[in-house]
């Protein structure tokens, strides 16, 4: 039942190593996103993604890209971690004529 | 650059008591104004929003006002119950792009 799902919850890691987060939605969205919580607990947006679009916070590392396999699928890919990727990072979808954004549970990213 | 301004960071509020937290925005784009509620260890999760056609929306005990002139806008607790501790993020999104920002977030304690 769940709406947004991401996988995996908790994800530990040494610097250096490259790591995928997935995320699948059963709402019949047509536009996913990634957030990235740090630990003051600011939410900031990190890509937005539909099936024509995607669109880039510029402050965004290109060590992070999203891959989408398909339109309820949207997994996060990061090449060679760094100890400042440690945050908490949340899917959400959203029709893309809706304003309401649905999100997941989290998966938090500890890099040692 | 933080688009959306929220205060207070932090805010203790007795049970029955109103809570009252604050939002001020700069882009005079954004045209929806959610707020979220998140509890520990989960996502954000839709609590109300607005749209700057109408200067105030009450669902239950949660009110948001809106001053478009001042462009700002608040979310009012009445009746403040100990499961309303939570951190609440006011956001915004504008009229070209369906990514929302969020406000830093506000960290509400109802004593009992």
């Amino acid at each position: 039942d769940t709406a947004v799902s991401q996988t995996p919850k908790y994800l530990v890691t040494q610097m250096g190593n490259d790591k995928s987060i997935k995320c699948e939605q059963n709402l019949g969205h047509d536009t996913m996103y990634w957030y990235k919580q740090d630990s003051k607990k600011f939410l900031k947006i990190m890509f937005s993604y539909n099936n024509k679009e995607l669109i880039i916070n510029e402050t965004v590392p290109n060590r992070f890209s999203p891959k989408s396999p398909d339109k309820a699928h949207l997994n996060l890919h990061i090449n060679s971690l760094e100890l400042g990727d440690s945050a908490v990072y949340f899917c959400a979808s959203s029709h893309r004529t809706n304003t309401e954004a649905f999100f997941g549970q989290g998966t938090r990213l500890t890099v040692v | 650059q933080q688009q959306v301004k929220q205060s207070p960071q932090s805010l203790i509020v007795q049970k029955g008591g109103i809570s009252i937290i604050n939002c001020a925005y700069e882009n005079t784009a954004f045209d929806y104004f959610p707020w979220y509620q998140q509890f520990p260890g989960k996502g954000p999760a839709l609590l109300i929003a607005i749209r700057p056609d109408v200067s105030e929306k009450k669902e239950g005990r949660f009110t948001i006002s809106f001053n478009k002139s001042a462009k700002q806008f608040s979310l009012h607790i009445m009746d403040s119950q100990p499961g309303d501790s939570a951190t609440y993020f006011c956001a915004a999104r504008d009229n070209a792009g369906n990514m929302l920002t969020f406000g830093g977030g506000t960290r509400l304690m109802v004593k009992p």
